[in-house]
């Protein structure tokens, strides 16, 4: 069965420090992956989507930036953080067999001080 | 562009009780999906049920069913014998058919706070 991790679960980082965030799935190959953020009580804003290694789709431009380094790995980078980029940051996985249904991961809880 | 309305921010309902979360949406294309998502505490989304638009028949999982209607663009999640681990925040989204342009971006609704009473 397919899973998908996110690390860290939780960081704290003064603004102007950069950021790395991984996400990585299992159980599947070659999957559209995808980067969301979600500011406290709101919905959730697709950042980023990927169909293949190196190809990146930005939804809304900001301070962030996305990579796809792997197959099954995708990285969301800043160089120097904002208060705004604050939020919880999702990511997802879907696959063209499952109807391109969105699974998402755990999360990541950035706190930017 | 397509939207997705969730007109209740909470709801709530007694434990082993009947709720309905409504959703609406406006598009112009014929050929989409729409879920509902569950974000519990932990915030996790998690998948609770898919309609294909092309499907007349309403989807079905378990204690969870939707009521899909198509010409009124409405798609209600109904939950029975609501159970306390249904408490979450429930979000409807929408994903076009069209996938020529590569992109499968989900459309979601702000979201419904469900409370369940024990």
């Amino acid at each position: 069965s397919q899973t998908i991790h996110q690390w860290p679960a939780t960081l704290v980082q003064p603004v102007g420090s950069p950021l790395s965030l991984e996400c990585t799935v299992e159980g599947t190959s070659n999957p559209n992956l995808y980067w969301y953020r979600q500011a406290a009580g709101r919905g959730l804003q697709l950042l980023f989507y990927s169909v293949g290694i190196g190809q990146i789709s930005s939804e809304v431009p900001q301070n962030l930036s996305a990579s796809r380094p792997q197959d099954r790995q995708f990285i969301l980078s800043s160089k120097k953080l904002l208060l705004s980029d604050s939020g919880f940051y999702l990511c997802a996985w879907s696959v063209m067999n499952l109807q391109e249904t969105q699974y998402f991961g755990p999360g990541t809880r950035l706190l930017v001080l | 562009a397509q939207t997705v309305t969730q007109s209740q921010p909470e709801m709530s309902v007694q434990e082993a009780e009947t709720v309905t979360l409504s959703c609406t949406y406006d598009t112009s294309e014929s050929d989409y999906y729409l879920f509902w998502y569950k974000q519990p505490p932990s915030r996790q989304m998690i998948l609770v049920i898919r309609q294909e638009a092309y499907k007349q028949q309403n989807a079905t999982e378990n204690r969870f069913s939707v009521n899909f209607q198509k010409a009124a663009k409405s798609f209600s999640l109904k939950i029975s014998d609501s159970q306390l681990g249904d408490a979450a925040m429930y979000f409807c989204a929408y994903r076009s058919g069209d996938t020529l342009a590569g992109s499968y971006q989900l459309t979601f609704g702000k979201g419904t706070k469900l409370s369940v009473i024990p």
